[in-house]
């Protein structure tokens, strides 16, 4: 079993869709939690972090958690075009220094 | 902009050649973290370098190796290169001591093997 594993994409959606992009993953000891979006050529930049369960909120962008599952999500409301991208979700190990990346799930948000 | 930056941008090699691949970290970051993302995949860790000591290492041959220079600035090198390190290498940094450890990307060298 992968430590991170992400639904497989891709995603398309119009335009104002709500978004929904998940993760699980295996290690109980993970505590932080992070989504990184990614261009096309680009590297990935973070979009929200959190260490709790619960949900975060920054925007059209919702970050929630479910330590219980090991199930993370993204929501995306009001989705634009400029919202197309690879969406990864990304998991810090308790030592802190290693990243654990989910595979990617990418989206395009048609006009 | 995350004022990391990395170079080349762009690199072909043939197989069994070395390479070298920069990264200068964001004004104020100690630590750097290297990455190989595959085309389609996510990054993988291939190790992290705090204060000039490497700090962690993932499931990579002793022919990936790296340093980091006084002013946070680092290099990765590729020995004996095989056609499957053909990826993007991303190098990331952040300021450790800062819960979470959040790692800031650069935008990649993409790396070609023939």
């Amino acid at each position: 079993q992968k430590e991170v594993e992400q639904d497989p994409g891709p995603l398309s959606v119009p335009e104002g869709a709500i978004v929904s992009l998940n993760c699980t993953y295996s290690n109980s000891a993970f505590q932080y939690f992070m989504w990184y979006r990614q261009y096309s050529r680009k590297g990935p930049e973070l979009l929200m972090y959190t260490y709790s369960s619960g949900n975060k909120e920054d925007g059209r962008f919702t970050a929630q958690v479910d330590k219980s599952s090991k199930y993370i999500s993204l929501f995306i409301r009001d989705s634009q075009p400029s919202d197309s991208a690879t969406y990864l979700c990304a998991i810090l190990d308790n030592y802190g220094q290693n990243f654990v990346f989910g595979p990617g799930t990418r989206l395009s948000v048609l006009p | 902009e995350t004022g990391v930056t990395q170079s080349p941008t762009h690199l072909i090699k043939t197989r069994g050649q070395q390479v070298t691949l920069r990264c200068s970290s964001q004004s104020g970051h100690n630590t750097v973290s290297w990455y190989q993302q595959a085309l389609g995949q996510g990054p993988q860790f291939i190790f992290q370098y705090y204060r000039e000591e490497e700090n962690g290492r993932g499931n990579f041959p002793p022919r990936f190796s790296g340093l980091q220079f006084p002013n946070y600035s680092s290099e990765l090198n590729v020995n004996a290169l095989e056609l499957d390190d053909s990826a993007l290498y991303l190098c990331a940094s952040s300021l450790a001591g800062i819960e979470p450890d959040t790692q800031y990307f650069g935008p990649g060298t993409r790396l070609t093997v023939l």
